[in-house]
């Protein structure tokens, strides 16, 4: 069982709705990601939290907020979405920060269970 | 920049017999790391290996093994003796270092693997 939890499982909401996906891990990892995968497509990258402070963002539209309330928690909040939007957004945890040039062992970095999101 | 290729849209197996899933990447990066996850249709990204760049011996963690070919820069994926519930799409991805702190992932395509009677 993942170590990584999410919720909810599935989400559906309006255009003009405001909904926030949340995700949990008691690993005592320092650094969260949320990922947005669409379907047949390999996950991307859209937010990366090390010790509580983002670190990455990939230009991802304002509609989604992020926030990290501690080193355990990582929410996405959602407002106006598109349709386009519906996916599933992985949240996923990692040890620490970004390894140096060598002891890159560890570091894996897990992921939950996912949330299905639908716009309509 | 760096890039993971996986040519395998699809693949099928007999039960019990042995598979292997091609990953090949591309970094200038001396130091990174390589994994394996399986994703099955209820979504959830399900770790399965792991192999730095810097470890001498291929990773094994039970069926699965890392057949991890430096010069060559690939990393394939061995899963031996095939279940039913192996059925899944598998994503091989790289590590990079990120300035900041965090670690930033980036997928292959992935093989979509079928496990037949």
């Amino acid at each position: 069982d993942t170590e990584v939890t999410q919720t909810p499982k599935h989400l559906v909401m309006g255009m003009t709705n405001k909904k926030s996906l949340k995700c949990e891990q008691h690993m005592g990892h320092r650094a969260m990601y949320w990922y947005k995968q669409k379907a047949k497509k390999p996950p991307e990258l859209m937010f990366v939290y090390s010790y509580e402070k983002l670190s990455i963002n990939e230009s991802v539209p304002s509609r989604f907020s992020p926030e990290c309330p501690n080193s355990s928690l990582l929410n996405l909040h959602l407002h106006a979405l598109q349709p386009e939007d519906s996916a599933l957004y992985l949240c996923a945890s990692s040890q620490g920060a970004s390894a140096g040039s060598k002891g890159l062992s560890g570091n894996t970095i897990y992921f939950g269970e996912g949330s299905w999101l639908t716009v309509v | 920049a760096q890039k993971i290729t996986q040519t395998q849209p699809g693949m099928f197996v007999q039960e019990k017999e042995a598979v292997t899933l091609d990953c090949t990447y591309d970094t200038s990066d001396p130091s990174y790391g390589l994994f394996w996850y399986k994703q099955p249709s209820s979504g959830e990204m399900i770790f399965l290996i792991y192999q730095g760049s810097y470890d001498q011996q291929n990773a094994t963690e039970g069926r699965y093994s890392l057949n991890f070919q430096k010069a060559r820069k690939s990393a394939n994926l061995v899963i031996s003796a095939s279940q039913l519930g192996d059925s899944a799409m598998y994503f091989c991805a790289m590590r990079e270092k990120v300035t900041g702190g965090g670690n930033k992932l980036t997928f292959g395509t992935g093989t979509q693997l079928k496990v037949e009677l």
